[in-house]
C-alpha cells in the first residue's frame, strides 16, 4: 500500500522569505510523485512533477521540488515568496501503471506581509 | 475550452435527498475522474472513465454512490439519499490519456452540504 504523509499542516512565512513544504511516502513500487496547489474555492493546480531522470524538479511560479529516493521525500522549495502564493499545497503519488492519484493532507501556506 | 466546468459550485440539502452533480471535461480528453475532498484533508479517488466507460470505482463509491458518463462527454454523479458524511468538495478532473506524462485537469469542484 501506499501513503504521503505532508509533515506540517500549516506553514506561515514572511513575505520574500524562502519556504519548504515537507513530503514524505511510502510505497513498494516505484511511484510518480506530484505536487498541486489549491487556492480558495478553487480546483487544484499542478505546479510540478516528478516522473524520472534529474531528482530536482522545477515547476511553475518559481517552486522547485527534490526527489530523494534513500529518504523517499520529495519536498517543495520556493527561494522567495509572495502574498500570492498563500494557498493549500497538496502532495501526492502515482503507482506505475495506476489510473488514480493519492494525496496527502496538505500543507496550508500563509504569506506574512 | 477553457477546462474543466463543475456544475453546480455550490450545493445545500437536506439529509435524504438526492442530487447530482455535472461535470464537464476539456472536449479531447477521453479520461475523467471524480475524487472528494472533505475538510482538512486531501482529495480521494472516487472513479474513473474512459470514455463512456466506467474501469474503476473506490470503496469509497457506496452504493448510494452513482456516476455517468454517456457518450463519452460529460459526467454525471449521483448521490442518493444523502447523509451528512457526504459533506465534502466533489472534484471531476480529465486527461487526454492514460499516464502522468498527459497530467489532470481538474475543475473547481462542486461543494456539496448536507443539513
Amino acid at each position: 500500500a501506499q501513503s504521503v504523509t505532508q509533515l506540517d499542516s500549516q506553514v506561515p512565512v514572511f513575505e520574500e522569505a524562502p519556504v519548504e513544504l515537507r513530503c514524505n511516502y511510502s510505497s513498494s513500487v516505484s511511484v510518480y510523485l506530484f505536487w498541486y496547489v489549491q487556492y480558495p474555492n478553487q480546483g487544484l493546480q499542478l505546479l510540478l512533477k516528478y516522473l524520472s531522470g534529474s531528482t530536482l524538479v522545477k515547476g511553475i511560479n518559481g517552486f522547485e521540488a527534490e526527489f530523494n529516493k534513500s529518504q523517499t521525500s520529495f519536498h517543495l522549495r520556493k527561494p522567495s515568496v509572495h502574498i500570492s502564493d498563500t494557498a493549500e499545497y497538496f502532495c501526492a503519488v502515482s503507482l506505475l501503471g495506476a489510473n488514480n492519484l493519492f494525496f496527502g493532507t496538505g500543507t496550508r501556506l500563509t504569506v506574512i506581509p | 475550452d477553457t477546462g474543466v466546468s463543475q456544475d453546480p459550485r455550490h450545493k445545500i440539502t437536506k439529509r435524504g435527498q438526492n442530487v447530482t452533480f455535472r461535470c464537464d471535461p476539456i472536449s479531447e480528453h477521453n479520461r475523467l475522474y471524480w475524487y472528494r475532498q472533505t475538510l482538512g484533508q486531501g482529495p480521494e479517488f472516487l472513479t474513473y472513465f474512459q470514455n463512456e466507460a466506467q474501469l474503476e470505482k473506490s470503496r469509497l463509491l457506496s452504493d448510494r454512490f452513482s456516476a455517468e458518463r454517456p457518450k463519452g462527454s460529460f459526467s454525471t454523479l449521483e448521490i442518493q439519499r444523502t447523509e451528512q458524511g457526504d459533506s465534502a468538495m466533489y472534484l471531476c478532473a480529465s486527461s487526454l490519456a492514460f499516464g502522468p506524462n498527459y497530467g489532470y485537469t481538474f475543475g473547481s469542484g462542486t461543494r456539496l452540504t448536507v443539513v
